[in-house]
């Protein structure tokens, strides 16, 4: 039973370039969720998704950053026009259910460098 | 938003010594989580306890919702418990990470 798929692991792009980061759920998991954590800190929510549909982007920045979760095919989180400050490791989540049955299933992680 | 802190911020042991750690949250919530993400930055779920206690090995959690926290035992610490501990609660729209205490156990 393979867990939350992320790729790549590590990204690295110069400042102006986009960055697409990839996420398959669990099987049977329905729910996405994107974090991000910046070095030396916790996980900050940036946007809850099920298929085709954004249900919170409450933790998107408001420019350059978009999530979409298509009928078919990974989750992805792109980034137009990288700066140094996006900088971070970009955490997917995955889980089964919402309310009282929603545990969270993380993947590995991909660690975006910008130069 | 909910505030979630995490106590001790920073902790030291010597191999084989106990230790508790602490979550405390704002408001109600529907769901909490403890991971611990390893030296390696990886993840890793080990309670999902939204109330009430579990063990799983040398660890364990206790839940009290109603009085809005959240504790994690490790007992018998090992050099691979080394790493940050997260705990993450949901109130219901989504979940929120404290800031971690990060943990390193020396031989």
């Amino acid at each position: 039973n393979a867990g939350v798929m992320q790729n790549p692991r590590h990204l690295v792009r110069r400042r102006g370039q986009e960055a697409r980061l990839r996420c398959s759920p669990m099987k049977g998991h329905s729910h996405v969720y994107w974090y991000r954590q910046l070095p030396e800190e916790g996980l900050k929510f940036m946007v809850y998704l099920q298929k085709e549909n954004i249900i919170d982007e409450s933790g998107m920045p408001k420019e350059r950053f978009s999530a979409e979760f298509p009928k078919e095919g990974p989750s992805i989180l792109r980034i137009q026009q990288v700066v140094r400050g996006d900088s971070a490791a970009y955490f997917c989540a995955s889980s089964p259910l919402r309310g009282r049955s929603g545990e969270l299933f993380f993947g590995e992680g991909s660690r975006l460098t910008v130069l | 938003g909910i505030q979630v802190e995490q106590s001790p911020p920073d902790l030291i042991l010597q191999e084989g010594a106990n230790s508790t750690l602490r979550c405390n949250f704002s408001d109600s919530v529907n769901n909490l989580q403890w991971f611990h993400q390893n030296p390696w930055g990886q993840l890793i779920n080990l309670f999902y306890i939204p109330s009430g206690t579990k063990q799983n090995g040398r660890l364990s959690a206790t839940t009290v919702a109603t009085e809005r926290y959240s504790l994690l035992y490790i007992s018998s610490s090992q050099t691979t418990d080394s790493g940050v501990y997260f705990c993450a609660v949901d109130p219901g729209n989504q979940f929120y990470f404290g800031t971690g205490t990060s943990l390193t156990v020396i031989p």
